[in-house]
């Protein structure tokens, strides 16, 4: 089936650790988007990238880094300079253009002990 | 200035009623587009509704429709003959062009408003 996964599901990391987490589409989708959501929040956009081999910074991109290498594949680095990680982490991904909605994964819960 | 408002942290709705869940949206462009999402306590996303801003009719999905008010700039999702199903945090967005005005791509979400619907 097509669609977008998110690995791992739940993320254990101490404090000054870098992680990384996956997201991987099959949909053919051009465009790809990171976003965080914190308890009984909306959604801030982290990084976003419309096309292979380019990204762009979200509202909130400090302490994050993305590489966009394949058409498919959108991984997110939480990095130690991100002074308060712990959150939901969403993945979409969308056609691109002005109409298409974004299709998301199930999401990676990170938590910093 | 917040680009999308929804000002109704929680709803209650008795089942088989309809519900109102506002959203009002604040942009400068002509050309935008407007999407209702629903998160169940599960966490993923599911899109419910689209409208684009020349869209005269209002956007209808089954028992979502979407009534949009461009001069009020408001974007009111409506769900007709509630289930318990549809208890969940729900999320309006608004697609508008980025900076360059070159292209369209990320929605910014609203804070959302969580229903609960009651038997």
């Amino acid at each position: 089936d097509g669609g977008i996964t998110q690995s791992p599901k739940y993320l254990f990391r101490k404090e000054g650790q870098n992680v990384t987490l996956s997201c991987e589409q099959n949909l053919n989708h051009d465009a790809m988007y990171w976003y965080r959501q914190d308890p009984g929040q909306g959604l801030r956009l982290i990084y976003y990238s419309q096309i292979v081999n380019d990204f762009q910074k979200g509202d909130i991109a400090e302490g994050y880094s993305v590489s966009r290498e394949k058409k498919e594949s959108f991984p997110l680095t939480v990095t130690s300079a991100q002074k308060n990680p712990t959150a939901f982490y969403l993945c979409a991904s969308s056609m691109g253009g002005f109409t298409g909605e974004l299709f998301f994964g199930e999401g990676s819960r990170l938590t910093v002990l | 200035a917040q680009k999308i408002t929804q000002t109704q942290p929680g709803m209650f709705v008795q089942e088989k009623e309809a519900v109102t869940l506002d959203c009002t949206y604040d942009t400068s462009d002509q050309s935008y587009g407007l999407f209702w999402y629903k998160q169940p306590s599960s966490g993923e996303m599911i899109f419910l509704i689209y409208q684009g801003s020349y869209d005269e009719q209002n956007a209808t999905e089954g028992r979502y429709s979407l009534n949009f008010q461009k001069a009020r700039k408001s974007a009111n999702l409506v769900i007709s003959a509630s289930q318990l199903g549809d208890s969940a945090m729900y999320f309006c967005a608004m697609r508008e062009r980025n900076a360059g005005g070159t292209s369209y791509g990320k929605l910014t979400f609203g804070q959302g408003t969580i229903l609960t619907v009651h038997p």
